[in-house]
């Protein structure tokens, strides 16, 4: 089945700063890679998804990048906010095979002002 | 628009003692359905999803069972619940069809078993 390795687990920037966090996937069949932002006690919410035919994409100031052959992806959020400040989490499935998305442990963000 | 409910919000249950955790989906026919559980401070581990009436896949074999009697309707239960059964459960949908979509979070319940 797919794996998901994601890093770092926490990351502590300044308000400003860009943030970035990769993750690496197993299955070469996966081809829907989501996003989600989960601030404490909450439920998971969607920021940004990416399909694999495209190689990027953005949204004001969050961006996720995709390497298909290195099978790798990655968030980056530039102009940092205390309020980003949350648990992220990548997943990967193969949406032509399995309805399941599989996370990767998650990413503490920590924005100091 | 869609919607998605989950009741109770929080839970303090007795080991031992049964579950049944109650999932429902507004604004949308034939959706996928799915069950998470979330330990505390870790990630999002699949139990069950469903993508029909009376079609439960398991992700994980444990003491939980799921079901989905009607078609926006999807219930986790257990007969007998275990410490480590602990945690936030998250029911999610996506729109139904060949594969999965983008999945939409509930608001969670959050059980303690003591």
């Amino acid at each position: 089945g797919e794996n998901v390795e994601q890093h770092p687990s926490t990351l502590s920037v300044q308000e400003g700063d860009s943030a970035v966090i990769k993750c690496t996937y197993s299955d070469s069949a996966s081809n829907y890679f989501p996003w989600y932002k989960q601030e404490l006690g909450k439920r998971p919410q969607l920021i940004i998804d990416i399909r694999s035919n495209v190689g990027e994409k953005k949204d004001q100031r969050i961006a996720v990048t995709l390497n298909k052959t290195a099978k790798h992806f990655s968030l980056h959020i530039t102009e940092t906010q205390p309020e980003d400040s949350a648990v992220y989490f990548c997943a990967a499935v193969n949406s032509n095979s399995g309805y399941a998305l599989n996370f990767g442990k998650g990413t503490s963000l920590l924005v100091t002002p | 628009s869609q919607t998605i409910h989950q009741w109770p919000a929080t839970l303090v249950q007795p080991v031992g003692s049964p579950l049944s955790l109650e999932c429902t989906v507004e604004g949308t026919s034939n959706p996928n359905l799915y069950w998470y559980r979330q330990a505390a401070g870790r990630g999002l581990q699949l139990l069950f999803y469903s993508v029909g009436i009376g079609q439960i896949s398991s992700e994980v074999p444990q003491n939980l069972s799921a079901s989905r009697p009607q078609d926006r309707q999807f219930i986790l239960s257990s007969k007998k619940l275990l410490l480590s059964d602990s945690g936030f459960y998250l029911c999610a949908w996506s729109i139904a069809g060949g594969g999965t979509d983008t999945q939409y979070f509930g608001p969670g319940t959050r059980l303690t078993v003591l």
